[in-house]
């Protein structure tokens, strides 16, 4: 079956540090990848995405690359803000039923 | 583009009492629409899946009678917790995608903070 491991968390930055989160799949066939940030109290929304291999997906600075040969799609931001203080998951989609199975979500904390 | 809302945002009701939410697509007809449930400080469980017209489809281990849901619509889509207890109290979002165009993404709500006191 399909599955999505991201780093656990709580990640904890000051503000203009460098950001990895790191995120590894299992899927059969051809997965679309995704980031969601989810805000506190809030649902959640697309960060960015990508749906084949090399692919980059970028938005706000954070930008993640689909590499097949390592099944990963791990986020990065060169330089985080204290508005980027959020719950990250990382998911997948497949083809096969349009269910998005999610990672476990990792809490970045950044601060002044 | 893409805009799901849901209401209410928040709710307490009492124990044994039901609860309705509806989950909308604004401006695009959802044909399938998702409901999660999310617990403080874990990831989304996926309950159920609709497709307008037809009955939902329930993930293993959610009670379907608990739990009903209805996609009367291409655009609405509504969650009843019936007979709620305290262990019912969640956050729970949906999500919703659209026809060929939208790429079978799934667009989210802002989520409803169920309480059952």
């Amino acid at each position: 079956g399909n599955s999505v491991t991201q780093m656990e968390g709580p990640v904890t930055l000051s503000e203009e540090a460098f950001l990895t989160i790191n995120c590894t799949y299992t899927a059969t066939g051809y997965p679309s990848l995704f980031w969601y940030v989810q805000y506190p109290g809030e649902g959640l929304q697309l960060l960015l995405k990508a749906t084949k291999a090399d692919d980059k997906g970028s938005n706000k600075g954070f930008e993640a690359t689909y590499r097949k040969e390592t099944t990963s799609f791990h986020l990065e931001k060169g330089s985080v803000q204290v508005s980027d203080s959020a719950v990250y998951f990382c998911a997948l989609l497949t083809g096969s039923n349009y269910k998005l199975t999610f990672g476990k979500g990792t809490l970045l904390t950044v601060n002044p | 583009g893409a805009v799901v809302s849901q209401h209410p945002s928040w709710v307490i009701c009492k124990s044994g009492t039901s609860v309705k939410i509806e989950c909308r697509s604004l401006d695009f007809q959802a044909t399938t629409m998702f409901w999660y449930r999310q617990f403080p400080k874990q990831s989304l469980m996926l309950m159920a899946t609709s497709n307008e017209g037809s009955k939902a489809t329930y993930e293993q281990g959610v009670e379907k009678d608990k739990f009903l849901i209805n996609h009367a619509s291409l655009t609405l889509s509504t969650l009843t917790v019936t007979s709620a207890h305290p262990e019912d109290s969640s956050f729970y979002i949906c999500s919703a995608s659209g026809r060929e165009g939208l790429g079978y993404e799934q667009y989210f709500g802002p989520g409803t903070r169920l309480t059952v006191t």
